[in-house]
């Protein structure tokens, strides 16, 4: 079982569409959950970070954390073209050690 | 504040070659970690660097790559000789208390 399991996708949506992106992970003491956002050719970018159970909002994302299922998610609300990336989901422990999913590749049609 | 600093951006070596990558954290940063993106793949961990000691370094080739931290700030990753399946992009990161993780710009090696 790999540590940080996300759908490879691609996932395809309209524009103004919500996405929503899923990822499992293994380790039941993971403390803190990342969603990155990478475009093509650029290197990761930090969209969301979550520590407790519940719902995150920031604008248009919402994370989702539910520590009793290992599961952790992003909703893109009112998709928009420019947010056609591949989001990675990761997650570290206690050590600080940040673990990657493969990546979900997001594309929004207009 | 500046971002993480890596070079060269790009480098195109044979196989059996060496080649060597800097990153230069953020200032304060004491974690630096170094990844490899495989094209396709999310990025996987090689080595996390608590100050100059290691953290972490189980999933790094040992007998090819190694890795410095000298003075708890800049690092070196080099990989000797290298293979054609070390084609990726090696990713910097530093955090500041397990959060924040910035990553640099990356570099692209293409072994040939």
């Amino acid at each position: 079982q790999k540590e940080v399991e996300q759908n490879s996708g691609p996932l395809s949506v309209p524009e103004g569409a919500i996405a929503s992106l899923n990822c499992t992970y293994s380790d039941r003491v993971s403390q803190s959950f990342f969603w990155y956002r990478q475009y093509s050719g650029k290197s990761p970018e930090l969209i969301m970070s979550i520590y407790s159970n519940g719902d995150k909002e920031d604008g248009r994302f919402t994370a989702q954390l539910n520590k009793a299922s290992q599961y952790v998610s992003l909703l893109i609300r009112d998709s928009q073209p420019s947010d056609s990336a591949t989001y990675l989901c990761a997650v570290s422990n206690q050590g600080g050690k940040l673990i990657f999913g493969q990546g979900t590749e997001l594309s929004v049609k207009p | 504040e500046a971002g993480v600093a890596q070079s060269p951006r790009y480098k195109i070596i044979e196989k059996r070659q060496s080649v060597a990558f800097w990153c230069n954290p953020i200032s304060g940063h004491a974690t630096l970690y170094w990844y490899q993106q495989i094209l396709g793949q999310g990025p996987k961990l090689l080595i996390q660097f608590q100050n100059n000691g290691v953290v972490d370094d189980s999933q790094l080739p040992k007998d090819r790559f190694s890795a410095e931290r000298l003075k708890g700030v800049d690092s070196t990753l080099k990989i000797q000789p290298a293979k054609l399946e070390d084609s990726a992009v090696y990713l910097c990161a530093s955090s500041l208390y397990r959060v924040g993780y910035t990553f640099g710009s990356g570099t692209r090696l293409t072994v040939v």
